[in-house]
């Protein structure tokens, strides 16, 4: 069993849907959770950083941890064709340094 | 400023040739990563350094030489690598080790 699950997708839904992105993680020890948005062909960009649970807003973007139930979560609201990317969950426990990332779920957003 | 600046953006060498990789961060950051990935695969991490010192290494093969200079630049010194190391190279900084890490564009590197 790998330590984060990710659907690969790839998920396509109409310009203006909500978008759920899901990872779970089987590791405890998890407290640092990163969404990264990668376009073709270019470096990972940091969307959201959460430490622990909650939830976290940013324009058009929430992040919802569950530590009790191992599952992240990324919203994406009014989806855009520019929103367009693979989106990485990502990882750290207290010890630091090794980023965790799940597979990436490739996401396509039709005008 | 969240950017991390990596030379070149493309590279092609030979299976005989000796490049190195370059990455520069100004925010100082004092973690900073060498990743590898492979299309339609997540990053996966090579190297970290801690204050200018190897931290860890992911038992990467001896042909990927890592070098922390100071604490704004880090290169990844290449020889005798083969096509099967053609992938796209990450460099990545964090203020410490349990922090957000920031992504560099990346080196596409072609071996032929």
């Amino acid at each position: 069993q790998k330590e984060v699950e990710q659907d690969p997708g790839p998920l396509s839904v109409p310009e203006g849907a909500i978008v759920s992105l899901n990872c779970t993680y089987s590791n405890s020890a998890f407290q640092y959770f990163m969404w990264y948005r990668q376009y073709s062909r270019k470096g990972p960009e940091l969307l959201m950083y959460t430490y622990s649970s909650g939830n976290k807003e940013d324009g058009r973007f929430t992040a919802q941890v569950d530590k009790s139930s191992k599952y992240i979560s990324l919203f994406i609201r009014d989806s855009q064709p520019s929103d367009s990317a693979t989106y990485l969950c990502a990882m750290l426990d207290t010890g630091g340094f090794k980023t965790i990332f799940g597979a990436g779920t490739r996401l396509f957003v039709k005008a | 400023d969240t950017e991390v600046t990596q030379t070149p953006k493309h590279l092609v060498m030979g299976m005989t040739n000796k490049k190195s990789l370059k990455c520069e961060q100004h925010m100082g950051h004092r973690a900073m990563y060498w990743y590898k990935q492979k299309a339609k695969k997540p990053p996966e991490l090579m190297f970290v350094y801690s204050y200018e010192k190897l931290s860890i290494n992911e038992s990467v093969p001896s042909r990927f030489s890592p070098e922390c200079p100071n604490s704004s630049l880090l290169n990844l010194h290449l020889h005798a690598l083969q096509p099967e190391d053609s992938a796209l190279y990450l460099c990545a900084s964090s203020s410490q080790g349990d922090t957000e890490a920031f992504f560099g564009q990346g080196t596409r590197l072609t071996v032929v």
